[in-house]
């Protein structure tokens, strides 16, 4: 059974802070995902992840940066956090060919005040 | 810009009557297409893909439909059970690569 786990599933953070949002997977994967979920919106991906040290943009990256130094690991961080970045992250895995199912994570629900 | 799109919001049906969730999509690149369930507080759970080499794949009470011409899929549920109540997402991903889109979600209820 894939398991993919985030390291908080409630955070409360003040602005500007800086925020660190970690992710594990421990299939092996190649991929891995970052996403936000907002009503009326679905899930928007932020970045993603194909290899370790490697990075893609996706559609909404600004505000936010990666880092994938292990295979197993994805972090998130917000720099600067703002009250339009309140919202549900979620993170996913898969393998590294094509037509792969991703995997989620339970996801943080991040409030930013 | 959605390149995937699920234009209901919400859907009611009563238990053992049959659920149809639709989306369509943009991207003429798409060819692999997935349905999420998504329970309160929980991330997504994969239920049913389908490749655009196929028109329906069926897996127990869930079948998806691909039309390509229309790029639009469904998903039916039959029998629906109180138990389906989740939100459905569709999501679609290119030919050469894992960049997946997600549609905006249906929230789907099975009354008893």
């Amino acid at each position: 059974d894939v398991k993919v786990t985030q390291s908080s599933r409630y955070l409360v953070k003040r602005t500007g802070e800086k925020v660190f949002l970690e992710c594990v997977q421990d299939m092996d994967h190649e991929n891995m995902f970052w996403y936000r979920q907002d009503p009326g919106l679905g899930l928007r991906l932020i970045y993603f992840s194909y290899d370790v040290k490697m990075k893609e943009k996706g559609d909404i990256p600004e505000g936010y940066s990666v880092s994938r130094e292990k295979k197993e690991r994805f972090s998130l961080i917000l720099e600067s956090a703002s009250t339009n970045q309140t919202s549900m992250y979620l993170c996913a895995s898969s393998y590294g060919g094509t037509q792969e199912t991703q995997y989620f994570g339970p996801g943080t629900r991040l409030l930013v005040l | 810009d959605q390149q995937v799109k699920q234009n209901s919001p919400s859907l009611s049906v009563q238990e053992g009557r049959i659920s149809i969730l639709n989306c369509d999509y943009t991207n003429s690149m798409f060819d692999y297409f997935l349905w999420y369930k998504k329970y309160p507080a929980e991330g997504p759970t994969f239920l049913i893909s389908i490749s655009s080499i196929k028109d329906k794949n069926e897996d127990g009470r869930f079948t998806v439909f691909l039309n390509k011409s229309a790029k639009h899929l469904s998903l039916h549920i039959v029998p629906s059970q109180p138990g389906d109540s989740a939100v459905y997402f569709c999501a679609a991903s290119p030919y050469n690569n894992n960049d997946m889109r997600f549609g905006a979600g249906t929230r789907l209820t099975v009354k008893p």
